[in-house]
């Protein structure tokens, strides 16, 4: 089993800044990672595809890049509907996605 | 735009069988090759695949679920059901179901990610 492992827990942010957030596979995983925004009270939202490719409709403020272990979702400038919940998930027979990372407002 | 919609009972109680079915709209749950999954999550945790199911009836279970889920599918509705059976307290969860996209080599079919998302239904296990 791949254990995906989300760094930091929780990230606090203003508006406006620029917000890096990390996954990382316990093995490889190629290039083969999702990663996912919740809100509150709110089905996860796939963000992006395959490392880097955004999903329809998502800003292009959000970019991710990585492969083998080590991955990021980045977020060049933060608006107000971005602090969220993120999830990285990766391809398998048996998906697991990683703990999450809190992006809280500063 | 493909839709999906989870329902069923809000209550259950323990050592009973969860029952959730998943409507999709917006198009027919056999176009495409995609896996129609399950996915719950406990209040403040984090997300738990359970499992998937292909418009064959073909389907894969997360081992730790394994035995006590069964999930079917019924394509003259449009709906693809979960049954957990045997329910206890750390079943208690908000389910979702999801369409998996697949990459499948022969005969050997994985999930590369999620979407859309249903809005998810929150169980409660308690007597």
């Amino acid at each position: 089993e791949i254990v995906l492992t989300q760094s930091p827990a929780t990230l606090s942010l203003s508006p406006g800044e620029r917000a890096t957030l990390s996954c990382r596979a316990s093995q490889s995983v190629s290039r083969y990672l999702a990663w996912y925004q919740q809100k509150p009270g709110q089905a996860p939202r796939l963000l992006i595809y395959d490392a880097s490719n955004r999903a329809t409709g998502i800003p292009a403020r959000f970019s991710g890049r990585g492969s083998g272990t080590d991955f990021t979702l980045t977020i060049s400038s933060l608006e107000p509907e971005d602090f969220a919940v993120y999830y990285c998930q990766h391809r398998s027979n048996w998906p697991t996605f990683g703990q999450g990372t809190r992006l809280e407002i500063k | 735009q493909v839709r999906l919609q989870e329902s069923g009972p809000g209550l259950v109680k323990p050592s009973q069988t969860l029952s959730l079915t998943c409507t999709v709209s917006g198009g027919s749950i056999s176009s495409g090759s995609y896996y129609w999954s399950w996915i719950r999550q406990p209040a403040g945790k984090g997300l738990e695949w359970i499992g998937r199911i292909y418009t064959t009836g073909s389907t894969n279970y997360n081992p730790s679920l394994k035995s006590r889920v069964t999930i079917s599918i019924d394509t003259s509705k449009n709906q693809f059901s979960l049954k957990l059976s045997s329910v206890t307290a750390t079943d208690m969860a908000v389910y979702y179901c999801a369409r998996g996209n697949p990459y499948c080599t022969g005969s050997s079919c994985l999930i590369n990610w999620f979407d859309p998302w249903g809005q998810g239904t929150l169980v409660t296990v308690s007597s």
